[in-house]
């Protein structure tokens, strides 16, 4: 069965520090991952997905099948970063259908 | 563009008493809908999912239920609430091909 795994529930850090959001997955098939982020009284929303390969308000993450990670990375963290974090695996249901697994997230505060 | 609704917002109700959560999609058909509850140190679990009109699955068997009676409409259900239903529920949509997920507001509730 599929699982993802993000260790740390509570991450706090200086602004202007580099910051490392911690994801795990276990999963047979070829893992699809996201990261999903809530920001406080905002609804969860896409922060990034490894397939587009690209860099969100500063985040990046790799993914690493040797060693089943998608770790979040920004090098320079700000305030307005604090937030719930949730990495996520995505799974095929069916057909072309799909879910997502959820880790429990890792609430990130940056300290001014 | 794509928009959700769920109602109501938060929801106080007894212990015992029935339940109706609703969701709404627009913007888009045939979506793939998606209950999830969120719960602190607990992540986000999925509860049902559903590819098409009366086509619910459930990932985990408890005390609730889903329907889909429209094509963009999703109801969470429960014929007699426990305290334990006490959570903050998500309702989220994406497209069949796809698998990034769209999030609603969401929904508190409080079983006293």
């Amino acid at each position: 069965a599929q699982r993802v795994t993000q260790p740390e529930k509570l991450l706090s850090v200086f602004k202007g520090a580099p910051v490392e959001l911690k994801c795990n997955y276990s999963y047979s098939g070829s893992p699809e991952l996201f990261w999903y982020v809530q920001y406080s009284r905002q609804r969860l929303q896409l922060l990034l997905r490894h397939i587009s390969r690209e860099s969100i308000k500063g985040f990046t993450a790799d993914l690493n099948k040797g060693e089943t990670s998608f770790h979040l990375k920004k090098p320079f963290a700000q305030e307005e970063d604090s937030a719930m974090y949730y990495c996520a695996l995505s799974v095929r249901s069916g057909g072309s259908n799909y879910k997502l697994t959820f880790g429990k997230g890792t609430l990130l505060t940056v300290n001014p | 563009s794509q928009t959700i609704h769920q109602w109501p917002a938060t929801l106080v109700q007894p212990v015992g008493s029935p339940l109706s959560l609703e969701c709404t999609v627009e913007g888009t058909s045939n979506p793939n809908l998606y209950w999830y509850r969120q719960a602190a140190g607990r992540g986000l679990q999925l509860l049902f999912y559903s590819v098409g009109i009366g086509q619910i699955s459930s990932e985990v068997p408890q005390n609730l239920s889903a329907s889909r009676p429209q094509d963009r409409q999703f109801i969470l259900s429960s014929k007699k609430l426990l305290l334990s239903d006490s959570g903050f529920y998500l309702c989220a949509w994406s497209l069949t091909f796809g698998e990034t997920q769209y999030f609603g507001p969401g929904t508190r509730l409080l079983v006293l």
